[in-house]
């Protein structure tokens, strides 16, 4: 089954300590991004990547790193988390569109608490 | 800049009624795309249609349908005979293109439906 997954969906840390989300895809896409929701704002992203070992910074980058070293899996890591970064994250993965917009998948989303 | 506006922030509506939900959107280029997504109450993004700015042909899948006006600049997704499974909160995406590099979604803020059984 075509899928995106991340893990852990429920997290719950303190300021300061170190974690990575992990996201993986099954179709081979190229692109990848990560997003955040939170409420009011929508989705809006975090960091991006065309294919591995190339990425970039999106809308909201501040506190997050990201790190893609194979093509099916792409983490966001928080160095140090506070707690503005108390949000629902989402993984997407879309093929390349080369020109035109593919249609891009989510997973099932990451809701963590930074207390 | 790309913005994607939808203005109805909440939405009830009673179960068999038809319901449409607005999205207005901003860019400056003449090649973009617009999405539809479905947020249900478990928290997942389901994917519902994908559209080019070179085709405004209306679109219907079942109870769903949407209407592409670019006179306008709005993308409306109406949901005939809602059903309770219909409740959620509905999304409006843009991706501005040609697209060489980012192909960044920009998100509306959400419409939360609510159907009344």
């Amino acid at each position: 089954e075509a899928q995106v997954t991340q893990n852990p969906r429920y997290l719950i840390t303190v300021t300061g300590k170190k974690l990575t989300v992990t996201c993986s895809q099954n179709m081979n896409h190229e692109y990848m991004s990560w997003y955040r929701q939170d409420p009011g704002l929508g989705l809006r992203q975090i960091y991006y990547s065309m294919n591995v070992e190339v990425t970039d910074k999106g809308d909201v980058p501040e506190g997050y790193k990201v790190s893609r070293k194979e093509k099916r899996n792409f983490p966001l890591i928080l160095e140090s988390p506070s707690p503005n970064q108390t949000s629902l994250y989402f993984c997407a993965s879309s093929a390349y569109g080369y020109g035109h917009q593919e249609t891009q998948y989510f997973g099932p989303g990451t809701r963590l608490l930074v207390l | 800049a790309q913005k994607v506006t939808q203005a109805q922030t909440e939405i009830s509506v009673v179960e068999k009624e038809d319901v449409t939900l607005d999205c207005v959107y901003e860019t400056r280029d003449t090649t973009y795309y617009l999405f539809w997504y479905k947020q249900p109450p478990s928290g997942e993004l389901v994917f519902l249609i994908r559209r080019n700015s070179f085709d405004e042909q209306n679109e219907i899948s079942g109870r769903y349908s949407w209407n592409f006006q670019k006179s306008t600049s709005s993308f409306n997704f109406t949901i005939t005979a809602s059903q309770v499974v219909d409740s959620a909160v509905y999304f409006c995406a843009l991706s501005e293109g040609p697209l060489f590099g980012n192909e960044k979604l920009t998100f509306g803020t959400g419409t939360r439906l609510t159907i009344i059984p």
